[in-house]
């Protein structure tokens, strides 16, 4: 089983929809998680940290369950610049190393 | 402030050539890390350098081997080349002080191909 497992898509939405991306994780020990976002080609870059008590910025709200050790990405109003892959990760406590899933990967369409 | 910068971006090599990749750290930090994207994966985690010394190494073989540099910029070596090698590598810079906490943030990386 992988560490950090992501459904890898494409998912195709329209301008303008809501969609949400899950994540689920295997570590107990894992501390900090992040979204990333990653364009065809390039790094990838953080798109936000995630928190126990859930935070937002602007269209993007993300979700941590570590009961269920469960991450969630929502993104309301797609663009078409959100078209991108979005790549959850873990680091655990005291570690070093972050661990990434495969990636989901976003298409918004007119 | 500097970003994390790597070069070359694009390189070829034949099986079972030596390639070495070198990454500069941003300004202030002096934790290096490697990683190593095939097509369609997520990144893996290579090896991590501070203060000069390994800290911290993914399931890879000894052929990939690396250093740090008193300035804290880094190069990762990779011995007797195979085609599976081609894969973007890139590498993250951080300070002791946040150990990537915050997230890492990534140079553009080296596109490399095996061929």
């Amino acid at each position: 089983r992988k560490e950090v497992e992501q459904d890898p898509g494409p998912f195709n939405v329209p301008e303008g929809a809501t969609v949400a991306f899950n994540c689920t994780y295997s570590n107990s020990a894992s501390q900090s998680f992040f979204w990333y976002r990653q364009d065809c080609r390039k790094e990838p870059k953080l798109l936000m940290s995630v928190y126990s008590s859930g935070n937002e910025d602007g269209r993007f709200t993300a979700q941590l369950n570590r009961a269920s050790q469960y991450i969630s990405l929502l993104i309301r109003d797609s663009k078409l610049s959100d078209s991108a892959t979005y790549l959850c990760v873990v680091l655990r406590g005291g570690g070093n190393k972050l661990t990434f899933g495969t990636g989901t990967q976003l298409k918004v369409e007119l | 402030e500097t970003g994390v910068t790597q070069s070359p971006t694009h390189l070829i090599k034949t099986r079972g050539q030596q390639v070495t990749l070198r990454c500069s750290s941003q300004s202030g930090h002096n934790t290096v890390s490697w990683y190593q994207q095939a097509l369609g994966q997520g990144p893996q985690f290579i090896f991590q350098y501070y203060r000069e010394e390994e800290n911290g190494r993914g399931n890879f073989p000894p052929r990939f081997s690396g250093l740090q540099f008193p300035n804290y910029s880094s190069e990762l070596n990779v011995n007797a080349l195979e085609l599976d090698d081609s894969a973007l590598y890139l590498c993250a810079s951080s300070s002791e002080y946040d150990r990537g906490q915050d997230g890492y943030t990534f140079g553009s990386g080296t596109r490399l191909t095996v061929v």
